[in-house]
């Protein structure tokens, strides 16, 4: 139970290029997800919050224009980030928490997908 | 906001031994602390948490205790397994709003 699935799980692409990464909750229905940075080495630094319907509210210093998040329904949110350059390899990781309690799933708690290593050449 | 300071950054021990984690939190107002431990280059997996109404909670080899007057809260681990080597991470979190905030992650290492 509370399943979270990201796609892709690695992406290399040139610099100047989009790249759109997918987090899904397959088992749950998701109110919020998250989106997260981590470095190598390092602790998950949040990114953005994202809530279905509305627009994501983003953590100081993080660039809304290039991190563009879309949570289009209760199981799917996607990151792009636009115009990547080297600087933006690193490890993404997206979380989610259910809509509701009960069986596997805590309402308190997050949930977190795989990751997705993007490298930008 | 919320200050969550976490030690030891790495911490080894024999197996068989115990091994403790510590983290200490700013804002009174969380009330929601999960350890979350992460292998290298997957994700974090939920491993035990705790509300702010409970001082401890157990999950087998696995304990969590709260003080929340200290705003301190530790991990405990007993009878470790090279399997349990890994980075853990602790979070502090006001339920409403559901933000976690985490620390900066204790890298076990458990030897053989």
């Amino acid at each position: 139970g509370a399943v979270v699935s990201q796609h892709p799980s690695w992406v290399i692409c040139k610099s100047g290029t989009s790249v759109k990464i997918e987090c899904r909750s397959l088992d749950f229905q998701a109110t919020t997800m998250f989106w997260y940075r981590q470095f190598p080495k390092q602790s998950l630094m949040l990114m953005a919050t994202s809530n279905e319907g509305s627009k994501a509210t983003y953590e100081q210093g993080v660039e809304k224009d290039k991190f563009l998040i879309n949570h289009a329904s209760l199981t799917l949110s996607t990151l792009t980030v636009t115009s990547a350059h080297p600087e933006d390899s690193s490890f993404y990781i997206c979380s989610a928490t259910p809509w509701t309690s009960g069986g596997f799933f805590s309402t308190d708690t997050q949930y977190f997908g795989p990751g997705t290593r993007l490298t930008v050449l | 906001g919320e200050n969550v300071e976490q030690h030891p950054s790495t911490l080894s021990v024999q197996e068989g031994d115990s091994a403790v984690i510590k983290c200490t939190y700013s804002d009174s107002a969380s009330n929601y602390f999960p350890w979350y431990k992460q292998e290298l280059g997957k994700r974090p997996q939920l491993i035990i948490d705790i509300r702010s109404n409970v001082g401890e909670k157990k999950d087998q080899r696995i304990a969590v205790t709260l003080n929340k007057t200290a705003k301190h809260f530790s991990l405990h681990i007993t009878e470790t397994q090279p399997e349990d080597s890994a980075v853990y991470f602790c979070a502090a979190s006001k339920v409403k709003g559901n933000q976690f905030y985490f620390g900066t992650g204790t890298s076990l290492t458990v030897i053989p």
